[in-house]
Order: structure tokens, then C-alpha cells, then sequence
């Protein structure tokens, strides 16, 4: 079963707009850790915002919130107020396991328009 | 300023011409990992290491070796490469102590073109 699932392989967004980007997650251990991070077009992997399992109150940095249900084992991206610069492919990940491991699902690509 | 380098950033080779990509990272992290990046697949790990001396598979370790003799260096070892093996390439590291909440920092990627 895939550790990470990002659903939306393309998503469009109106400037000044929100946009959600939904990524679910497997796991049965207790303890993890929730990650997203953007990849503009130049390559560059740049880390957004991060939601622990024990965490009570949905991460926020900024215009990024992380919409975190843990029962239903999601963590979605919201960006408000989008920007062009938004535009960009973005990641959810987990780590989690006595080797504290890494997973990343296969990525949103966001575009935001003028 | 903490980063995680590697090198080559671009490289064109041919089938079976051993080649090696080197990651280095200045942050005393304990844990460093490298991935490839193909469309629609996302990031996969090729191998990890959470230590010195400690390496461990990932989901698509055929075709690649690692090795960890110091905690900076993580290189990665493309012994017999075939085009299969073309791909975006990153190095990252973080550090473990033992929690999950550390994110990872990731290198500016390699590109490698397998002919």
C-alpha cells in the first residue's frame, strides 16, 4: 500500500485565490511526522510546513496552513492568497518507523492564473 | 551557510561507464538519503543511511550502491549504469535524534542522462 497519496496530479488556482491540495497517509505508528515542500521549476526541493501525529492545533507558516484529520489519515496543503510565484509542484511527505524514514507521494503540479 | 551539495549537477554518460555522484552536507546531520525523481512517480528512495557505517535499501535500490565512511558524505555509486537509470537525482539529510519532526534538506539535484 502507498505509504503517501496525493490524488490530484494537476490543479489550477485564480490568483488571490485558496487552494487546497489533499494528500493522504498510511501509517500505524503513533508517532509521525507530516511534510510538505514545493518544487518551482528551477528544481530546488524547499521545505513549506511540518505537522507532528501528537500535534493538537493544524500547523500554519505563513499563507500555508496544513488541514490536518487525523482519524481520517489526511493532511492537506491550503494556500490562500495565491501568487504567481505559487505556481509549482508540490509534495506531501511522512516520516515515521524506528529508522525515522521518509515517504513522499507523487506530487501535485500547482498553477496558479493571472 | 548550511547546505547539502552534490555533485555533478548535470551529467551525459554511456551504458556500463561506472560513475559516481557525491553528496556532502555540512550540518552534522545523522541521516542522509537519496531519491530519484521521474514524472508522475514522485520521489522514490534509493537508499538511506541513518549513520555512519549504517546504510539501508529503499524502495529502488537495484543498480545503485552507497557507502558511509564519514557523516558529511553520502556518495552515490552507479557501477554498470544503463538508460533506465536516467533520472533527476537528489541527496537530502536530516537530523534523526530520535524524533520525527525534523524535516529533510535537500541538494539542488543531479541530472543523469544514461546513452
Amino acid at each position: 500500500a502507498q505509504k503517501i497519496t496525493q490524488t490530484q496530479p494537476g490543479m489550477f488556482v485564480q490568483e488571490k485565490e485558496a487552494v487546497t491540495l489533499d494528500c493522504t497517509y498510511d501509517t500505524s505508528d503513533p508517532s509521525y511526522g507530516l511534510f510538505w515542500y514545493k518544487q518551482p521549476s528551477s528544481g530546488e526541493m524547499i521545505f513549506l510546513i511540518y505537522q507532528g501525529s501528537y500535534d493538537q492545533q493544524n500547523a500554519t507558516e505563513g499563507r500555508y496552513s496544513l488541514n490536518f484529520q487525523k482519524a481520517r489519515k489526511s493532511a492537506n496543503l491550503v494556500i490562500s492568497a495565491s501568487q504567481l510565484g505559487d505556481s509549482a509542484m508540490y509534495f506531501c511527505a511522512m516520516r515515521e518507523g524506528p529508522g525515522n524514514q521518509f515517504y513522499f507521494g507523487t506530487g501535485t503540479s500547482l498553477t496558479v492564473i493571472p | 551557510e548550511a547546505q547539502v551539495t552534490q555533485n555533478p549537477r548535470y551529467l551525459i554518460t554511456v551504458t556500463g561507464k561506472k560513475l559516481t555522484v557525491t553528496c556532502s552536507q555540512n550540518m552534522n546531520h545523522e541521516y542522509m538519503s537519496w531519491y530519484r525523481q521521474d514524472p508522475g512517480l514522485g520521489l522514490r528512495q534509493i537508499y538511506y543511511s541513518m549513520n555512519v557505517e549504517v546504510t539501508d535499501k529503499g524502495d529502488v535500490p537495484e543498480g545503485y550502491k552507497v557507502s558511509r565512511k564519514e557523516k558529511r558524505n553520502f556518495p552515490l555509486i552507479l557501477e554498470s549504469p544503463s538508460p533506465n537509470q536516467t533520472s533527476l537525482y537528489f541527496c537530502a539529510s536530516s537530523s534523526s535524534t530520535g524524533t520525527v519532526n525534523q524535516p529533510q534538506h535537500f541538494g539542488d539535484g543531479t541530472r543523469l542522462s544514461i546513452l
